[in-house]
């Protein structure tokens, strides 16, 4: 079955400007959650929805946000961009039944953003 | 707060050699430990989790991983590295309660030399 598919791969923005990432989870997966990945600070989770409603949210600013649609496919915005907010940022999907010792997360490949 | 500390940054063997990635956690509850590996320009794939079911966890690709509670570890071995073992590893806790919310480890690379 088809695994989780991010677009776009890449973008180049500039400061100020705003982008909006799309991630669609592998079929019956209801949870979909975001993870930015820098050098500097790492993998670090964003934000997490589960049947359209955010369930977990990172440290992160306003700037940056989600949502998911009924069909589970989810969108992440990031308004008013900054040069630190150049990352790969990471969509993952899961079953989410049975608890974490049951679930793993499925990771997409990415999409890799730039902010000049 | 759950967390892991991976030893090491980089981390260089031989074709053929042992493979030790090294990984501690730290959490007040059982732990859902993870170990996932990130080949460049892709996602990450889990190599294996440890749920508690059993101390001794076999993962893909070869790889394994003992959850030592008396040491809080989680190491990565592999018997024998082949060079297509040259990716980046990083070690994971899930939150109590959800399997979403991960804390991933600084990760280390893995260079396999001939």
């Amino acid at each position: 079955k088809a695994g989780v598919t991010q677009t776009p791969r890449y973008l180049i923005k500039t400061r100020g400007q705003q982008v909006t990432l799309s991630c669609s989870p592998i079929s019956g997966h209801r949870s979909v959650s975001w993870y930015q990945q820098t050098p500097g600070q790492g993998l670090q989770f964003l934000f997490e929805y589960f049947s359209e409603t955010q369930r977990n949210k990172g440290n992160f600013p306003g700037r940056f946000s989600g949502r998911q649609f009924s069909n589970s496919r989810s969108e992440m915005n990031v308004s008013t961009l900054e040069l630190g907010d150049s990352a790969l940022y990471l969509c993952a999907s899961s079953l989410d039944v049975g608890g974490p010792g049951a679930n793993v997360l499925t990771f997409g490949a990415g999409s890799r953003l730039t902010v000049l | 707060a759950q967390s892991v500390t991976q030893l090491g940054s980089h981390v260089s063997v031989s074709e053929g050699a042992l493979v030790l990635l090294r990984c501690n956690y730290s959490s007040s509850v059982p732990p859902y430990l993870f170990w996932y590996v990130q080949y460049p320009n892709q996602g990450l794939q889990l190599l294996l989790k440890y749920t508690s079911a059993a101390t001794l966890v076999k993962g893909i690709n070869g790889f394994e991983a003992e959850f030592k509670k008396s040491e809080t570890s989680f190491h990565l071995t592999k018997p024998s590295a082949h060079m297509s073992d040259a990716a980046e590893y990083f070690c994971a806790v899930a939150h109590t309660g959800t399997a979403s919310k991960l804390t991933f480890g600084t990760g280390t690379r893995l260079q396999v030399t001939l």
